[in-house]
């Protein structure tokens, strides 16, 4: 079954609102999370990497005041979309793992109308 | 430079025939790990298989197998017996050290197609 869950699946939204997405792990503690970003028919990008009790580390390019991630468990990681325009429509994945395999959650797709 | 370079765009296979996925990496640290991941249409990411630098063995999974050329920097996903099913993205990505905490990086994938 899915070791990574995240909600939700879908949205859509205006221009101007937030959106917050939950990443969570289901049966194990992940102090490390991570979020990428997917456009059509590309490959992942990573964003940012979340870390359980202190700050996010963001990519070069990645604007840490529009993605505003919150590591505020073991097990759950949020990214909030701040202000969210037609650009941010995106897929948006995230990742926790221990030790070898990384699992992924099935992916959030954004749609700013 | 990029680090992992997957150079087929796109492949096409018969049903049952096997068919080979490219994959070269690079990285300085001796420390590291290759996945390959599977996305159908629906967007999940379906982990397939790992192998880790210090593994001695090419890892098997089912179906999947990985071809592990160290000195080649190659980690090429070999997939058996394909099935319709098997149509989808498939990226192969690295993790470098040893820590679990460092991200995944991924090649820009390779598209199956299964032909019946």
């Amino acid at each position: 079954g899915a070791v990574v869950s995240q909600h939700p699946s879908r949205v859509i939204c205006k221009s101007g609102t937030s959106v917050k997405i939950e990443c969570r792990s289901l049966d194990f503690q992940a102090t490390t999370m991570f979020w990428y970003r997917q456009f059509p028919k590309k490959s992942l990008m990573l964003m940012a990497t979340s870390n359980e009790g202190s700050k996010a580390t963001y990519e070069q390019g990645v604007e840490k005041d529009k993605f505003l991630i919150n590591h505020a468990s073991l097990t759950l990681s949020t990214l909030t979309v701040t202000s969210a325009h037609p650009e941010d429509s995106s897929f948006y994945i995230c990742s926790a793992g221990h030790g070898g395999p990384r699992f992924f959650g099935p992916g959030t797709r954004l749609t700013v109308l | 430079a990029q680090k992992i370079t997957q150079t087929q765009p796109g492949m096409f296979v018969q049903e049952k025939e096997a068919v080979t996925l490219d994959c070269t990496y690079d990285t300085s640290d001796p420390s590291y790990g290759l996945f390959w991941y599977k996305q159908p249409s629906s967007g999940e990411m379906i982990f397939l298989i790992y192998q880790g630098s210090y593994d001695q063995q090419n890892a098997t999974e089912g179906r999947y197998s990985l071809n592990f050329q160290k000195a080649r920097k190659s980690a090429n996903l070999v997939i058996s017996a394909s099935q319709l099913g098997d149509s989808a993205m498939y990226f192969c990505a690295m993790r470098e050290g040893r820590r679990g905490n460092t991200p995944l990086v991924f090649g820009k994938g390779t598209r199956l197609s299964v032909i019946a």
